[in-house]
């Protein structure tokens, strides 16, 4: 079975700076990863998705995360925060001949971002 | 193109008592998801619908949730009894196909406190 961890739970960021939110992954295959972001009082919304191909992807918003296979890494990155970006990001791990809707979530960073 | 639809939004009931939520997905989409997202942790799926018929409902606790979906369309979950550990955000999701590469549509979430 396939898990994840979210070394982080709480990053503060000054509106500017850049961005690192760290995602690890265990999963015997090929992973499927994602990257969420849920907004205090909402649902969740996809940021970018790895599924082959070109290990940087890029994302909605500005973001993207590179695949690193050596580290069973999937990190998400942003040059430059704005305050909008508060928010909660989740990283998750999707399986082989399954669906995007049975992926195994993180339990999340909260990203506050400091004027 | 409207959004995944829940009420209510906040629902507060004693233990014991029974609770249902309400989800409209969006118009076309086959795959409708529950998910339990407990405070400080990533949203874990406790049933999949394709269509009007249940796909994979092997986390959900039976003996005590239940989840249908009307026509194909429309889904509700109920609680019966609720237990204090039942206090979590519901989320609903909606994809257009079964798939990695079908992307979710989540509900902004019914917030459950179970006292």
């Amino acid at each position: 079975a396939q898990s994840v961890t979210q070394p982080d739970i709480h990053i503060t960021v000054s509106e500017g700076a850049s961005l690192e939110l760290r995602c690890n992954y265990s999963y015997g295959a090929t992973p499927y990863l994602f990257w969420y972001v849920q907004s205090p009082g909402q649902g969740l919304q996809l940021l970018l998705k790895y599924f082959s191909g070109d290990t940087l992807v890029q994302g909605i918003k500005g973001f993207e995360a590179e695949f690193k296979r050596s580290q069973s890494s999937f990190n998400l990155r942003k040059p430059s925060v704005h305050w909008s970006d508060a928010a909660e990001y989740f990283c998750a791990v999707g399986a082989l001949n399954t669906n995007a809707g049975k992926s195994t979530f993180g339990d999340g960073t909260t990203l506050t971002v400091k004027p | 193109e409207a959004g995944v639809a829940q009420s209510p939004r906040y629902k507060i009931i004693e233990k014991r008592q029974s609770v249902a939520f309400w989800c409209n997905p969006i118009s076309g989409h086959a795959t409708l998801y529950w998910y339990q997202q407990i405070l400080g942790q990533g949203p874990k799926l406790l049933i999949q619908f394709q269509n009007n018929g249940v796909v994979d409902d092997s986390q959900l606790p039976k003996d005590r949730f239940s989840a249908e979906r009307l026509k194909g369309v429309d889904s509700t979950l109920k609680i019966q009894p609720a237990k204090l550990e039942d206090s979590a955000v519901y989320l609903c999701a909606s994809s257009l196909w079964v798939g990695l590469d079908s992307p979710l549509h989540f509900g902004n979430g019914t917030r459950l406190t179970v006292t």
